[in-house]
């Protein structure tokens, strides 16, 4: 059983903060990550891939990958209320894609 | 945005009765996945596709056929819908098995 855990929240941060948002996996053989948003009554959509140890930065966000303690984050920085949304973590192994159940993200105005 | 559709959007149906959901794609991405997504479960794999008449099973095969005649074209078919199969159900395509996927608009199903 491949697992994917996501506190599931809610989050709730100030317009303008840094949201993060953090994923652990549990199959050690897992190749490459990703984050999806997805707002109520949507489909995911994907903001961020990392396939190897280290940072990734695309905007405000950015993606931290270290595969010795089997974790994944995101960082938004200056956050805006149109992040609002849920973050889903989703982590491939082989051909297939294992999602966490999201984290939901509030950000106040 | 990878341009991908499912057809019907929205489906009610009876328990017992077959239902085919479909997913076409004009990107020309060689993966095409069905999944389900259901409160407290997240996103679950059903089958996959990598390739025309190539297909494999995810997670939560149970229930579930698919067939991929083109590339462009991945049908999840309920050979007896149940109550349990009651949720949304979103596409998605990839170049490769390890890459990003992307996702279609989904379709609600309900079964009563």
């Amino acid at each position: 059983q491949k697992e994917v855990e996501q506190n599931s929240g809610p989050l709730s941060v100030p317009e303008g903060a840094i949201a993060s948002l953090n994923c652990t996996y549990s199959d050690r053989g897992s190749q490459s990550f990703f984050w999806y948003r997805q707002y109520s009554g949507k489909s995911p959509e994907l903001i961020m891939s990392i396939y190897s140890n280290g940072d990734k930065e695309d905007g405000r966000f950015t993606a931290q990958l270290n595969k010795a303690s089997q974790y994944v984050s995101l960082l938004i920085r200056d956050s805006q209320p149109s992040d609002s949304a849920t973050y889903l973590c989703a982590v491939n192994t082989g051909n297939q894609f294992y999602f966490g159940t999201g984290t939901s993200l509030t950000v106040i105005p | 945005d990878a341009g991908i559709t499912q057809s019907p959007r929205h489906k009610v149906t009876e328990t017992g009765t077959p239902v085919t959901l479909r997913c076409h794609q004009t990107e020309n991405h060689r993966y095409m996945y069905w999944y389900r997504q259901d409160p407290g479960h997240g996103l679950r794999l059903i089958h996959y596709s990598y390739g025309v008449k190539d297909t494999d099973k995810g997670e939560v095969s149970d229930g579930y056929s698919v067939s991929r005649s083109k590339t462009e074209d991945f049908l999840l078919t309920l050979e007896s819908a149940t109550s349990s199969q009651t949720s949304v159900y979103f596409c998605a395509t990839g170049t490769s098995g390890a890459y990003e996927q992307y996702f279609g608009p989904g379709t609600r199903l309900t079964v009563t």
